[in-house]
């Protein structure tokens, strides 16, 4: 079946612009993440849905980054006002509905973001 | 907060050679293990995991990772490794109730014909 899938690949913008990032998630999969991932990093937690609502949002790093899943699929993590700091892959990972044990989270190819 | 370290950031090995990739995390509660793998082009895959039980797991192409609780470690080995196994290599943890990945910083594993 498909897997998780990120749109756009690749996203150059400027200084002080308002960009979106999509995420199409495993289907039937309830539980969805961002994660941001630096040069030479490992990825970093951002915020995490279950379902549609966000059910840890401790990992965005400001006010200028929220993220929504109005029906509980396809997410949008939105950048306002993007800094030269923000350039990073950005990466989507889906699992399974959250029981009493964690889920195999599977990723995305991520997002390219470069801001000029 | 919970923090994971990879001591390893780059390793090169002959094919054939032994592996043993370095990984710590800091927590004192329960945790849940990962490493995963990023082939060059590739998004990350899941190698091998560790929820309880048996602290010797085995993942897929022949890899093995040893919870040693005392040290707060979670190595993975490779008896001997091949062309195709280089990649990037990120061990996570998952701390208590969390569910999240923490990720380590990565180790570059990189296998000479």
């Amino acid at each position: 079946g498909a897997g998780v899938s990120q749109t756009p690949s690749n996203k150059v913008t400027e200084k002080g612009k308002y960009v979106e990032l999509r995420c199409d998630p495993i289907s039937g999969h309830t539980a969805l993440y961002w994660y941001r991932q630096s040069l030479g990093q490992g990825p970093e937690f951002l915020i995490y849905f279950q379902g549609t609502g966000a059910a840890d949002d401790s990992g965005l790093p400001n006010d200028r980054f929220f993220a929504v899943r109005p029906e509980g699929s396809v997410s949008t993590l939105k950048i306002q006002r993007t800094e030269r700091g923000d350039s990073a892959v950005y990466l989507c990972a889906s699992s399974q509905g959250s029981g009493g044990t964690p889920n195999e989270q599977f990723f995305g190819p991520g997002t390219r973001l470069t801001v000029l | 907060a919970q923090s994971v370290s990879q001591h390893n950031h780059h390793v090169i090995l002959s094919e054939a050679a032994s592996l043993e990739l370095g990984c710590n995390y800091s927590y004192g509660g329960t945790v849940n293990l990962f490493w995963y793998v990023q082939y060059p082009g590739q998004h990350l895959q899941l190698l091998l995991k560790y929820f309880s039980g048996d602290p010797l797991v085995k993942g897929i192409k022949g890899f093995e990772a040893e919870f040693i609780k005392s040290k707060f470690s979670f190595n993975l080995r490779k008896p001997s490794v091949q062309w195709s196994d280089t990649a990037e290599y990120f061990c996570a943890v998952i701390a208590g109730s969390a569910r999240q990945l923490t990720f380590g910083s990565g180790t570059q594993l990189t296998v000479l014909p």
